[in-house]
């Protein structure tokens, strides 16, 4: 059973950067079909993809976030890691690692147990 | 906002029936299939309804899904207090290549 892991500060000061990584429990991060990215959900408010990196290298991202954001993977480490730049409080959130696949059509999410990071001074 | 619109809230007392409604585009709920998750506060998101209506292990009947067209809908039937819980419809984008997701419905069972 995979197990995704987020892990990194849980408070960052505004206009800095917030980094987070994830660990991966299985050997998944290069198998076809797999994506790797992020979703948050800010207190009280509803979910909100980030972005994607696909297993062959290709990254996807939220286009309200675009500029602001890097997702990437190291596949021999087994994490797949979040760049988040300039932050302000409008970012504070629970941050979810998952695993993404679309086949035929169907969506398959596994979750994160999620971290919190708030960004305040 | 949501790329995908759900009511904020319904409400229903023990016994009864609720449902959910998910409207969406072409993109998304037009071309793919409709998940329905469940989460209670502090919790990820647990999966309640895969492929527009099929159930999960584990997950009681009472939950029923659909899909037509741009839409979907939730269906919870002989409501529970243990109902009590935020729903959110998700599907898959092709114009974004990710998931979206609605601003998700929370269900007060009176």
């Amino acid at each position: 059973q995979l197990l995704l892991q987020e892990s990194g500060p849980g408070l960052v000061k505004p206009s800095e950067t917030l980094s987070l990584r994830c660990s991966v429990s299985d050997d998944s991060m290069t198998t076809s079909g797999y994506y790797w990215g992020w979703i948050r959900q800010p207190p009280g408010k509803g979910l909100e993809w980030l972005g994607n990196f696909y297993y062959s290298g290709r990254t996807y991202y939220n286009p309200s976030l675009k500029n602001r954001l890097t997702i990437s993977v190291d596949s021999s480490k087994k994490e797949v890691s979040l760049e988040l730049r300039s932050v302000t409080a409008a970012d504070t959130s629970v941050y979810y690692c998952v695993r993404l696949s679309r086949d035929y059509s169907i969506l398959s999410l596994t979750w994160g147990q999620g971290m919190l990071v708030t960004v305040s001074s | 906002q949501s790329i995908l619109t759900q009511p904020p809230s319904v409400s229903g007392t023990p016994g009864q029936r609720v449902t959910i409604s998910c409207s969406g585009g072409r993109s998304n709920i037009g071309d793919n299939a409709v998940n329905w998750y469940r989460q209670v506060p502090g919790t990820a998101p647990q999966l309640l309804i895969s492929n527009n209506n099929q159930w999960p292990s584990g997950v009681p009947h009472r939950f029923s899904g659909s899909k037509s067209g741009t839409s979907a809908s939730l269906a919870i039937s002989d409501l529970q207090s243990e109902d009590e819980a935020d729903y959110y419809c998700a599907t898959w984008d092709d114009s974004l290549t990710g998931p979206v997701f609605g601003g998700g419905t929370k269900l007060t069972v009176l």
